[in-house]
């Protein structure tokens, strides 16, 4: 079955540039998708198609996607930007989501 | 604004079943798919399968065929998702959430509902 692979944790001080990898097999042959969950709270889409913002999602998002390696990157990076991060995409009709990336931002 | 408001929390008994409701308001809840995802205490993110409001059709995860099902009643936006044979592997939240994309079926996830949790245990 195919598999998404993030890095478990990723520091970052205020203010700085986060970059969160998610690497999958041709993933850059599929579209990927980025979700925030701050701890007690349902999961919320930040990316999609690769590097689309949803409607009020902050324009220090951002993403991009080829080769293997999907990234999301996160500029002026908050304290409110804590978060778990999953990556996303479809593989044989099946979502597929990451293990997720635990974002401190100290 | 765009909702998914989901049924209250649950304990259930190994070998029972559960079935989770998720209401939708803000949009044309027919138009749209309706994707469930579990989340195990402290893990990630499992894709139970979709569901497609208008037409009835689902797919549902390998992991989850055969004793899963997903359900709609249109004429009160409202989605549900039955879980069968339960075992204590299946504690965790279930979230809805509506599925949007390019009209292929692979759907991108926005808004979510507040999450369900559901318990397994004798």
């Amino acid at each position: 079955s195919y598999e998404l692979t993030q890095p478990p944790s990723v520091s970052v001080s205020p203010g700085q540039t986060a970059r969160i990898t998610c690497s999958g097999d041709r993933l850059g042959d599929k579209y990927s998708s980025w979700y925030q969950q701050k701890p007690g709270q349902s999961p919320a889409l930040v990316i999609y198609e690769d590097d689309k913002r949803p409607s009020g999602i902050p324009e220090r998002f951002s993403g991009s996607n080829s080769g293997s390696t999907a990234t999301l990157t996160i500029s002026g990076t908050q304290a409110m930007d804590e978060a778990d991060y999953y990556c996303q995409a479809w593989d044989s009709s099946t979502a597929v989501f990451g293990g997720g990336t635990k974002l401190t931002v100290l | 604004q765009m909702q998914l408001v989901q049924s209250g929390a649950e304990v259930k008994k190994p070998g029972a079943s559960v079935k989770v409701s998720c209401k939708a308001s803000g949009y044309t809840f027919s138009s749209f798919d309706i994707n469930w995802v579990r989340q195990a205490t402290g893990q990630g993110l499992e894709w139970v399968g979709w569901m497609n409001p208008h037409s009835g059709s689902a797919d549902y995860a390998k992991n989850f065929q055969g004793r899963v099902s997903m359900t709609r009643n249109t004429s009160i936006s409202t989605a549900y998702m039955e879980l069968r044979n339960l075992r204590s592997e299946d504690t965790g939240v279930y979230y809805c959430a509506r599925g949007f994309g390019l009209g292929n079926g692979e759907d991108w996830f926005d808004p979510w509902g507040q999450g369900t949790l559901v318990t397994v245990s004798s």
